[in-house]
């Protein structure tokens, strides 16, 4: 059975830095691309970062470009996400989430870690 | 990376159909092939039910098909039932190697 866990969410202050872990098992992790979707409070989904198979290839939305960093460790089975600077507005469940064979197709997911920032 | 435009409710009766529509741009929805839809239970993460504008993943009941035409995608559920109740969510690729999601669409069954 394919599993996504998260983990790492939690209260932190503007201007912080949070790590989240997602721990994949039930398939061979190394074979698929992985992403990263939040979904603020009482809103809608948002994709923030892909990551390729190798970590040759990263991608990342405008609004997380240059604080948010992507990594993963195939001998650990694991993905991450290195969250700095957080503002108010990156409140919000993150998902990772596993690429299928096209783009936006995520057929597995993550049960969601809230990360909350405030003062 | 504009979010794509879905309607903020649609409603419909047991047994019913209903169609959402999803709105892009020629950037995203009108470009590529690349359309899929999900669905979503309050506190729940996203369930894939649509990929690749028309294609169902196995175990995806066929009363949910998809479509589209130009920068407008659509989702249609056909014999509505109590368990459709959830909100939905349209994706695109947007090119670029970016994703977009709609705002999503919330889904009553009266």
């Amino acid at each position: 059975e394919v599993q996504l866990v998260e983990s790492g969410g939690g209260l932190v202050q503007p201007g912080g830095s949070l790590r989240l872990s997602c721990a994949a098992s039930g398939f061979t992790f190394s074979s698929y691309s992985m992403s990263w979707v939040r979904q603020a409070p009482g809103k809608g989904l948002e994709w923030l970062s892909y990551i390729s198979r190798s970590s040759s290839t990263i991608y990342y939305a405008d609004s997380v470009e240059g604080r948010f960093t992507i990594s993963r460790d195939n001998a650990k089975n694991s993905l991450y996400l290195q969250m700095n600077s957080l503002r108010d507005d990156d409140t919000a469940v993150y998902y990772c989430a596993r690429d299928e064979t096209s783009w936006g197709s995520y057929r597995y997911w993550g049960q969601g870690a809230l990360v909350t920032v405030s003062p | 990376q504009s979010a794509l435009t879905q309607p903020a409710s649609v409603s419909g009766s047991p047994g019913q159909s209903i169609t959402i529509s999803c709105t892009g741009t020629s950037s995203d929805v009108g470009s590529y092939d690349l359309v899929s839809w999900y669905q979503q239970h309050p506190g729940k993460a996203p369930k894939l039910m649509i990929y690749e504008v028309s294609k169902r993943p196995s175990g995806v009941s066929n009363r949910f098909s998809g479509s589209k035409s130009g920068n407008t995608a659509s989702l249609t559920i056909s014999g509505l039932q109590t368990e459709d109740e959830a909100d939905y969510y349209c994706c695109s690729y947007a090119g670029s190697r970016t994703v977009v999601f709609g705002g999503g669409t919330k889904l009553t069954v009266l």
